[in-house]
């Protein structure tokens, strides 16, 4: 079945650091990826949807310039979270849809804990 | 907006006990229903989905049903086993090319020998 994988698993920085969060689809062309984060027994909030070649559109609240996601190719997206604060220590998880109509299902990557000193 | 609402957690059953968890959703348009399980420290993995009234979406010993009629997508299981333990969560997926998810909080699932 088709395989995301995310990396690293689980990142443990400083303030301040800029940390890179990596989504590859690995068998199989993404075209849409999508970025969440996920408080402690809390549910999935959307944080941006990203489009292969173009921007990414972020959701209300979620800053742009705090969350940079790039999507440059079909297998990999990426998000790197600048200059991280304690309070953006998180659980973040991406998935990956290959496009088509609204009942594809989404393939969810591992996610990445994200703890910030 | 559309939205997702689950029974709260958390649920706690002992192995081969009968498992149903709520859910049921608000929707504009026609959306595709799917629940999701996470285990502790992992990304979500799709359980089961449906795609149109009617459909029974089933995997695993767990069957859901599409039910137009009162917007619900309830999860069911005849048998619980203790490996069953996890968080379970419903989501629909609007009408229209994003394939957007909306998730529901998540529903806490303790299985017990």
């Amino acid at each position: 079945g088709a395989v995301v994988s995310q990396h690293p698993s689980r990142v443990i920085c400083k303030s301040g650091t800029s940390v890179k969060i990596e989504c590859r689809s690995l068998d199989f062309q993404a075209t849409t990826m999508f970025w969440y984060r996920q408080f402690p027994k809390k549910s999935l909030m959307l944080m941006a949807t990203s489009n292969e070649g173009s921007k990414a559109t972020y959701e209300q609240g979620v800053e742009k310039d705090k969350f940079l996601i790039n999507h440059a190719s079909l297998t990999l997206s990426t998000l790197t979270v600048t200059s991280a604060h304690p309070e953006d220590s998180s659980f973040y998880i991406c998935s990956a849809f290959t496009g088509g109509r609204g009942n594809q299902p989404q393939h969810f990557g591992d996610g990445t804990r994200l703890s910030i000193l | 907006g559309d939205s997702v609402t689950q029974m709260e957690g958390p649920v706690t059953l002992s192995e081969e006990a009968f498992l149903t968890i709520n859910c049921t959703y608000t929707a504009t348009g026609y959306p595709s229903l799917f629940w999701y399980v996470q285990y502790p420290g992992e990304g979500l993995q799709l359980l089961l989905k449906a795609t149109k009234a009617d459909d029974k979406g089933s995997n695993k010993g767990f069957e859901a049903t599409y039910r137009k009629e009162t917007t619900s997508f309830h999860l069911e299981k005849g048998s619980v086993q203790v490996s069953d333990s996890a968080v379970y969560f419903c989501a629909l997926s609007e009408t229209g090319g994003y394939n957007k998810l909306i998730f529901g909080a998540g529903t806490r699932l303790a299985v017990h020998p």
